[in-house]
């Protein structure tokens, strides 16, 4: 089975500016949530989709949302981009709620100058 | 709030020794322990996991044990290669019917083998 997949790999924008990033699970995977990695605060959950509904949200301000699509596919989009929102973003995708095992995929890095 | 601490925050061993990382976790509901291993410029890759009703898992040179009383798990990594090398992270998480998708991770540990 092909793993995670996540697009694009780099990206580079300004403040103020928004970014839309997509990920793929494993195919039959149900199950995609969402990280923030920076070598300040370490991996960071941002939230989950489940059968296209959110399930579960963390800490984050409300310019970080995200949908999931019928074929389990997801995006996350930051809206008004500042300078901390630089970070690795990563996506993991289990296969159903009952399953505890995340996969993960390589990773988004963002850069906002 | 729920929190992961992790120790040390970084680790140099010979090849062929062995390392420890150790975790503490705050939330009593979390029973479910996963430890990744991230490379340079890849994403967390699971090496290992244990659930709360399992003392002691091993796979080959891996083996992870749970204090589920103290809170505290453990990542033991035997006859280290070089290959070891890279930043571990242990998490916690509510599993079974109360699972929500959310990971709580530690700060991570970046082991260093020397050949």
């Amino acid at each position: 089975k092909a793993g995670v997949t996540q697009t694009p790999r780099y990206l580079i924008k300004t403040r103020g500016q928004q970014v839309t990033l997509s990920c793929s699970p494993i195919s039959g995977h149900r199950s995609v949530s969402w990280y923030q990695q920076t070598p300040g605060q370490g991996l960071q959950f941002l939230f989950e989709y489940f059968s296209e509904t959110q399930r579960n949200k963390g800490n984050f301000p409300g310019r970080f949302s995200g949908r999931q699509f019928s074929n389990s596919r997801s995006e996350m989009n930051v809206s008004t981009l500042e300078l901390g929102d630089s970070a690795l973003y990563l996506c993991a995708s289990r296969g159903n709620s009952g399953s505890e095992t995340q996969y993960f995929g390589p990773g988004t890095r963002l850069l906002v100058l | 709030g729920e929190n992961v601490e992790q120790h040390p925050s970084t680790l140099s061993v010979q090849e062929g020794d062995s390392a420890v990382i150790k975790c503490t976790y705050s939330d009593s509901a979390s029973n479910y322990f996963p430890w990744y291993k991230q490379e340079l410029g890849k994403g967390p890759q699971l090496i290992i996991d244990i659930r709360s009703n399992v003392g002691e898992k091993k796979d080959q040179r891996i083996a992870v044990t749970l204090n589920k009383t103290a809170k505290h798990f453990s990542l033991h990594i035997t006859e280290t290669q070089p290959e070891d090398s890279a930043v571990y992270f242990c998490a916690a998480s509510m599993g079974g019917s109360s699972n929500t998708g959310k990971l709580i991770f530690g700060q991570g540990t970046t082991l260093q083998v020397k050949p």
